[in-house]
């Protein structure tokens, strides 16, 4: 149990479809993250944010949109996607604020995702 | 550009010891993090290192050499539940993790 819940654990979805990835941390943590992970590459970050606020945007593509209603909820909407896009999508959340001393980071299982 | 070098793959035999290295070329450093993870799981923590030299932890070792820009992690006693990919992370000047692309090992009876 790492207190990070991901869902869907897997997801096949078309091009033209809209989904959305959920995250939740049981933890009480101040930053969560969304990266993503492909075989045989560096995690790549997406988004972070620190206490609900968006602090950082790596040029991701507009087709990923990110929500965070509450500090324990992360959501990542996503439509019009492409096949490149397929990767397991990681959820993290870390106990101090993102920007600052790094802390650990706790990750969720992640999300598989498939486009066709 | 930041880049963090770890091997692809290892194989050792359960039992035995492996060393997973790591060397990376960031600018600034705050830390260096060692996760490990199962296929198809969360990546989990297993050590932070930020002055130099070896941080025992059970089983698991980590070494940092911060002048020459490079880590170790050290497994011993090998079993057959550490096949896993290891992943190596440096924060740098600004608190961002840079992380490698991670070590798959593979352990074998």
């Amino acid at each position: 149990e790492t207190g990070v819940t991901q869902t869907p654990r897997h997801l096949v979805m078309g091009m033209t479809n809209k989904k959305s990835l959920k995250c939740e941390q049981h933890l009480g943590h101040n930053a969560m993250y969304w990266y993503k992970q492909s075989a045989k590459k560096p995690l790549e970050l997406m988004f972070v944010y620190s206490l609900e606020e968006r602090v950082e945007n790596n040029s991701v593509p507009s087709r990923f949109s990110p929500e965070c209603p509450n500090s324990s909820h992360l959501f990542l909407h996503l439509h019009t996607l492409q096949p490149e896009d397929s990767a397991l999508y990681l959820c993290a959340s870390s106990p101090g604020l993102a920007g600052g001393p790094t802390d650990t980071q706790y990750f969720g299982p992640g999300t598989r995702l498939t486009v066709l | 550009g930041q880049n963090i070098d770890q091997p692809t793959e290892m194989t050792a035999t359960e039992g035995a010891i492996v060393q997973i290295n790591c060397t990376y070329q960031t600018s600034g450093f705050n830390g260096l993090f060692w996760y490990q993870q199962h296929a198809g799981e969360a990546p989990t923590f297993l050590s932070y290192n930020v002055l130099d030299g070896l941080e025992e932890k059970g089983r698991f070792s980590s070494f940092l050499s911060r002048s020459k820009g490079y880590s170790y992690l050290l497994l011993k006693e090998l079993q057959m539940k550490d096949s896993a990919s290891y992943l190596c992370a440096v924060s740098d000047s600004n608190y961002q993790l840079i992380w490698g692309a991670g070590t798959k090992l593979i352990i074998k009876p």
